[in-house]
């Protein structure tokens, strides 16, 4: 169970849109449409942004989609928010009742 | 509303186990996994294992086999997850997450030093 590859980094400006990779496998994010992204803010717990590959909870704005091709999830932030910096995580249903999440990417807001 | 409260920090010894709880409220417990999942200081998420409230059956992360054990009690809508054979690498926040992870407990700082 390897974690799932995301950059470590992305930024753009206000308005702009950013879109954040996570690469797995057939055994993970290629096999399964259970893929979720996580927004979390330094000290704070983590807070389900999508799930199900593209389906967003209520209360999450629209700016926030989500999408797979093959081995590889993305998530997309359209209309870049100052409150919108800050680390990302997908996560893969992985078989047998397990999951792994990504490495992680920072979205700095210039 | 639906609330996962977990335990205070705590501070081991190496070699010595570590077990935090996290009391649900809020919806009906028995109806959704509950994960785990810890980020060491600085590092990233990385996802421990579930347990399945109502009947309690449990998966964990293949690095956790063998040291990790999560039980429930569901007269007290508790979880708890139980962390042995401590090491320096263990020192994290530990969360519980559930209600398809749209909900986590606020952590549990667990350090390990002697």
């Amino acid at each position: 169970q390897s974690a799932l590859t995301q950059p470590r980094s992305v930024s753009g400006s206000p308005g702009q849109s950013v879109t954040i990779s996570c690469t797995g496998t057939s055994s993970d994010v290629g096999g399964y449409n259970y893929v979720s992204w996580y927004q979390q803010h330094p000290g704070k717990a983590p807070k389900l942004m999508i799930y199900d590959v593209s389906k967003r909870p209520s209360g999450v704005p629209d700016r926030f989609s989500g999408s797979k091709s093959g081995n590889t999830a993305s998530l997309t932030i359209s209309g870049l928010q100052a409150e919108d910096e800050a680390d990302y995580y997908c996560c893969s249903y992985a078989g047998s009742n397990t999951y792994v999440f990504g490495t992680g990417t920072k979205v700095t807001v210039l | 509303q639906v609330q996962l409260v977990q335990s205070g920090a705590e501070v081991k010894k190496p070699g010595a186990s570590v077990k935090v709880s996290c009391k649900a409220s809020g919806y009906t417990f028995t109806s959704y996994y509950m994960h785990w999942v810890r980020q060491a200081p600085g590092q990233g998420l990385e996802w421990m294992g579930i347990i399945n409230p109502s009947g309690g059956s449990t998966s964990y992360a293949q690095k956790f086999q063998g040291r990790v054990t999560m039980t429930r009690d569901t007269s007290t809508s508790t979880v708890y997850m139980e962390l042995s054979s401590l090491r320096s690498e263990d020192t994290a926040v530990y969360y519980c997450a559930s209600v398809d992870t749209a909900y986590w407990g606020q952590g549990t700082l667990v350090t390990v030093s002697s």
